[in-house]
């Protein structure tokens, strides 16, 4: 069965320091790979997707960047956290990108920059 | 425009009573599904129910319907016998297209249980 592993599943960084998110996927090949975050309270902002090693789109231009360095591992980064950079990030994945295709998603991150 | 709306940032059921959440959606796309996940405190986003544009009959999974009005863009979630468990933040989401990375969200309902 598939399964989707996020880590770690809180962090508190200060502001200036650098980000690492990693996501990793597994029973499946070449998923569909996403970053969202969420602010307090708010709804899911999609931040960076990939359909393959090595692709990424860019959703919003932000302090963050992805990468996809093997088929089922997706990172989350940053070299300078700012303090709005504060929110939960959720990593998912998906078969396809057909209507069909729901997200599985992992258990997140909750990210605090003080 | 907004891609899905959920105008209810709050909701209270008594437990063991029904409870309808509502989602409309905006698309021009012919092909599109339409998603329900649960958010409890722990942050992990369930799934919980599809529905299809061209299913012809509503999703219903256990205790979870979806009440699915094509011609109103409606995509309402019902939930029967409400439990203390089912207390969580609720996201309406739609996909459009064939191919398409867009997976748009609403902004969610969050639900209480009252025992």
């Amino acid at each position: 069965s598939q399964t989707i592993h996020q880590w770690p599943a809180t962090l508190v960084q200060p502001v200036g320091s650098p980000l690492s998110l990693e996501c990793t996927v597994e029973g499946t090949s070449n998923p569909n790979l996403y970053w969202y975050r969420q602010a307090a309270g708010r709804g899911l902002q999609l931040l960076f997707y990939s359909v393959g090693i090595g692709q990424i789109s860019s959703e919003v231009p932000q302090n963050l960047s992805a990468s996809r360095p093997q088929d089922r591992q997706f990172i989350l980064s940053s070299k300078k956290l700012l303090l709005s950079d504060s929110g939960f990030y959720l990593c998912a994945w998906s078969v396809g990108a057909g209507a069909v295709d729901g997200y599985t998603f992992g258990s997140g991150t909750r990210l605090t920059v003080v | 425009a907004q891609k899905i709306t959920q105008t209810q940032p709050g909701m209270f059921v008594q437990e063991k009573e029904a409870v309808t959440l509502d989602c409309t959606y905006d698309t021009s796309d012919p092909s599109y599904g339409l998603f329900w996940y649960k958010q409890p405190s722990s942050g992990e986003m369930i799934f919980l129910i599809y529905q299809g544009s061209y299913d012809q009959q509503n999703a219903t999974e256990g205790r979870y319907s979806l009440n699915f009005q094509k011609a109103r863009k409606s995509a309402n979630l019902v939930i029967s016998a409400s439990q203390l468990g089912d207390s969580a933040m609720y996201f309406c989401a739609m996909r459009e297209g064939i191919v398409g990375n867009q997976f748009y969200f609403g902004t969610g309902t969050s639900l209480t249980v009252i025992p």
